[in-house]
């Protein structure tokens, strides 16, 4: 079945460092993809999506581009700030049309001043 | 503005008991979801739904059910609650006509069986 795979946490990073956040996946054609991230003591929010191959989504200077041909959807932010301190969620929804979200295990982001 | 919420936020509860978990949305999304987080699990499906009288198992329903008997409601209940259900419940919605099938969570219900 469907999966993702996300990098183990936690990262600790200084504000203003380079943000890489590993993300692949296993599905039949195309999925749409997605990064959710989780604020503390909040429910998920969607961060950015991408629905095809090459695709890239940027919100809140958070990058992720669609790779099919390494099923990856890595998430990049250039510099990070001590605000980005959260859970970041990989997921994916098959092609299946089921509108059913398959999540990777999170990735805890800590910024220090 | 539309929203989704989730009653109680927080709730202590001791094994065998039923427990039931609010969910209600005002978006008017016909697709409804239960999930469960868990350290190291990600977030896992309980069950879901596409519409009223419509429910489906998802990935861990065992010892959970779900009705739906209007489009802004989707209750969880624990028939018999286990310690291995404790955990952070969360309840999320969408439409199929919204655009690349975005979910919308509710802020999460916190369970602890004893």
């Amino acid at each position: 079945g469907d999966s993702v795979t996300q990098m183990e946490g936690p990262v600790t990073l200084s504000e203003e460092a380079f943000l890489t956040i590993n993300c692949t996946y296993t599905a039949t054609g195309y999925p749409s993809l997605f990064w959710y991230v989780q604020y503390p003591g909040e429910g998920l929010q969607l961060l950015l999506k991408a629905t095809k191959a090459d695709d890239k989504g940027s919100n809140k200077g958070f990058e992720a581009t669609y790779r099919k041909e390494t099923t990856s959807f890595h998430l990049e932010k250039g510099s990070v700030q001590v605000s980005d301190s959260a859970v970041y969620f990989c997921a994916l929804i098959g092609m299946d049309s089921s509108y059913k979200l398959i999540f990777g295990s999170g990735t805890r982001l800590l910024v220090r001043p | 503005d539309a929203e989704i919420t989730q009653s109680p936020r927080h709730k202590i509860t001791e094994t065998g008991r039923q427990v039931t978990l609010a969910c209600h949305q005002t978006w008017n999304h016909n697709n409804m979801f239960w999930y469960r987080q868990d350290l190291g699990h990600g977030l896992r499906l309980i069950h879901y739904s596409y519409g009223v009288q419509d429910t489906n198992k998802g990935e861990v329903s065992d010892g959970y059910s779900v009705s739906r008997s209007n489009t802004e409601d989707l209750p969880l209940t624990l028939e018999s609650a286990a310690s291995s259900q404790t955990s952070v419940y969360f309840c999320a919605s969408s439409s199929p006509g919204l655009g690349y099938n975005e979910q919308f969570f509710g802020p999460g219900t916190r369970l602890t069986v004893l």
